[in-house]
């Protein structure tokens, strides 16, 4: 069964300090991941997108790693501000589908404390 | 920002009504979806179009029935609302390679009483 599961479910930092999310999925064959970032009551927004051939993508102060071998993705958040608390979604796409259905995980949320 | 709207945002009614939630978006994708979420789960697939015209149910089972008459507008629509149906509902869309990451709209928080 294709599965995306990520830790924490919860987090909690001080602002300015650095934060590490994990994704690890089962979904096969593989076509790509992606991270996305969810503001209370708002949509996602895609933060990264990786397909197997790529290890790292970063986004300003956002980088995301993947190992296609493992099956884990981790989500570093540098410098963190205020704005950066939501929900952040890990989602994985396979290859055998043409159609961009998606395999979604529940989530880390994360609340930045001045 | 991508250019995906949904309408209404918030929605509170009376069990048994017909409901209409709207989503309209003006960047030209072909494939278009619905979602449903509910506070820290997972987002469900309930219906998605490849095209107009072009209709499909997703993996969660929904009540729900969608259309697509043209490009832009992808309504999704309830005939009886039920209890069951409270959920906050997402729109997206996306272009044609599966690599494009998808577009999603705020959502529409829905309430049946």
């Amino acid at each position: 069964k294709n599965q995306v599961e990520q830790s924490p479910q919860s987090l909690i930092i001080l602002e300015g300090k650095n934060c590490t999310l994990q994704c690890n999925y089962t979904v096969s064959p593989f076509s790509n991941l992606r991270w996305y970032k969810q503001d209370t009551g708002r949509g996602p927004v895609s933060l990264t997108i990786m397909t197997f051939s790529e290890n790292t993508k970063s986004n300003g102060r956002y980088t995301a790693t993947l190992d296609a071998d493992t099956k884990q993705s981790s989500l570093h958040i540098t410098a963190s501000q205020l704005s950066d608390s939501a929900s952040y979604i890990c989602v994985v796409s396979d290859r055998g589908s043409t159609l961009g259905r998606l395999y979604f995980g529940r989530g880390t949320q994360l609340t930045v404390w001045p | 920002e991508a250019d995906i709207y949904q309408t209404p945002r918030y929605l509170v009614i009376g069990t048994g009504k017909k409901i209409t939630l709207e989503c309209s978006q003006t960047m030209g994708h072909d494939k278009m979806y619905w979602y449903q979420q509910d506070p820290g789960m997972e987002l469900h697939l309930i219906h998605y179009s490849y095209g107009v015209n072009s209709t499909e149910k997703g993996d969660l089972s929904s009540e729900s029935t969608v259309s697509r008459i043209r490009t832009e507008h992808f309504p999704l629509t309830l005939e009886s609302a039920r209890p069951s149906h409270t959920s906050q509902y997402l729109c997206a869309s996306g272009a044609g390679t599966s690599r494009q990451p998808q577009h999603f709209g705020d959502g529409t928080r829905l309430s049946i009483l």
